[in-house]
């Protein structure tokens, strides 16, 4: 079975500072890579993924992630932090085999201070 | 291009009643996925529908279930409400068939459902 851990529930960076969100998977095969960003009371807002190639990936909003195979992780980044980036972020991953589904992590909240 | 969305936004039942909910994915999208979101579980996937077709079926009880029409729009049913089924319930749709390709899922709203 897949899964996704964010072993962070919480993440507090100050403006203009660079923020980091961690993710960990484990899947059969080769993965597909998601992270979405969730605002209160919407649904969520893809932000980038991960299918191939460059283990960089750059996203919306000046978001990146990392993709590192060895260490299965793809933690999402971004150089400095804006107090609008403050929402809950969820990490996701697919098998790229088969009718595989889309597996969630529990969701990590960024709180970004003035 | 309109984005998904759902009906009704917010809901209130009691216990042992049904509800149905609405999805209507992007233009042109055929797949649609169904979440359930709650504080303590987060994300967890229902079921998945691709042209009318239940192509995957998430871990919930039988009172949990679904249908695409051939409009794409899908709808959901949970009957025999209980106190746990509280929570926001989350479409998504793509383009694609959400197990093939690596097409990214686009999300409406959500329903807040509370069972009373």
């Amino acid at each position: 079975a897949q899964s996704v851990a964010q072993p962070e529930d919480q993440v507090n960076v100050a403006e203009g500072n660079p923020l980091t969100v961690k993710c960990t998977y484990s899947v059969s095969g080769n993965p597909y890579l998601f992270w979405y960003v969730q605002y209160p009371n919407r649904g969520l807002q893809f932000l980038l993924k991960y299918i191939t190639g460059d283990n960089l990936v750059k996203g919306s909003y000046g978001f990146e992630a990392e993709f590192n195979k060895s260490q299965t992780s793809f933690h999402l980044k971004k150089p400095s932090a804006l107090v609008s980036d403050s929402a809950l972020y969820f990490c996701a991953v697919r098998a790229n085999s088969g009718y595989s589904t889309l597996t969630f992590g529990k969701g990590t909240m960024l709180l970004v201070s003035p | 291009k309109a984005g998904v969305t759902q009906t009704p936004r917010y809901l209130i039942k009691t216990r042992g009643q049904q509800v149905t909910l609405s999805c209507s994915p992007i233009s042109g999208h055929r797949s649609v996925s169904w979440y359930q979101q709650t504080p303590g579980q987060g994300l967890q996937f229902l079921f998945e529908y691709f042209s009318e077709t239940q192509r995957n079926k998430g871990n919930f009880p039988g009172r949990f279930s679904g249908r695409q029409f051939s409009n794409s729009r899908s709808e959901m049913n949970v009957s025999t409400l209980e106190l746990g089924d509280s929570a926001l319930y989350l479409c998504a749709s793509s383009s694609h068939l959400a197990g093939g390709p690596y097409n990214e899922q686009f999300f409406g709203p959500g329903t807040r459902l509370t069972v009373l």
